[in-house]
């Protein structure tokens, strides 16, 4: 059965600081793993895909990198701000067609103090 | 802008009172889906629609109804057959090659029964 794992589950560090958030995931066959950030009582908004053939993606100040075979993922935002305090959750997708599913992790609670 | 309009806000019934949740989506995406939120949780599939006419059950489809009779359209009706209702619903769209294409969520509806 996959499981997404993240760690920690909240994360409170001062502005300016470079910081990494995990995502481990307990199947390699995905065929892709996706970072999202969600903001009290909203939606959550997509940051980055990572295709199961590519090592990473990035986009602005954060980096997210894929290890299918240790079954790791990682987010790295650089020079951190207030604003970017946020829960941020992976998710990766599982199985084809009709079968396919994304599993979720519960989420890195992150805040970013002034 | 495209994006996932989800109303209500925020919703209260009472109990043994059915109620439908509205989706509605102008990014001209195939796939829609329906997930719950509740706190400590993953998010968790409700259903899912990859066409029109046609849609599949998530984790936990019991006592809930779907329907998708346009491409932009995919209501949830909860209804009194649901054991424990209350909880941040979010309905999500995608592009049918799900593969490469993420998901874009909507701000979700808090339902509350009581």
């Amino acid at each position: 059965k996959q499981e997404v794992t993240q760690i920690p589950a909240a994360l409170s560090v001062p502005e300016g600081e470079n910081l990494v958030l995990n995502c481990s995931f307990t199947d390699s066959a995905i065929y892709n793993l996706q970072w999202f950030r969600q903001d009290p009582g909203k939606g959550l908004t997509s940051l980055l895909l990572i295709q199961s053939s590519q090592r990473e993606q990035t986009s602005g100040r954060l980096n997210a990198s894929l290890d299918k075979s240790s079954g790791r993922s990682t987010l790295y935002i650089a020079a951190s701000q207030p604003g970017d305090s946020a829960t941020y959750l992976c998710a990766a997708l599982r199985g084809a067609g009709n079968n396919r599913k994304l599993i979720w992790g519960l989420g890195t609670s992150l805040a970013v103090n002034p | 802008d495209g994006g996932i309009t989800q109303s209500p806000k925020y919703l209260f019934r009472k109990e043994g009172q059915n109620v439908t949740l509205s989706c509605e989506q102008n990014l001209n995406h195939d796939a829609m889906y329906w997930y719950r939120q509740d706190p400590g949780q993953g998010l968790r599939l409700i259903y899912y629609s990859q066409i029109v006419n046609d849609f599949q059950k998530g984790d936990i489809a019991e006592g809930y109804s779907v329907s998708r009779e346009k491409k932009e359209s995919f209501p949830l009706t909860v209804t009194s057959a649901q054991k424990n209702p209350t909880a941040f619903y979010l309905c999500a769209s995608s592009s049918i090659n799900f593969y490469n294409s993420p998901l874009h969520f909507g701000n979700g509806t808090r339902l509350t029964v009581t």
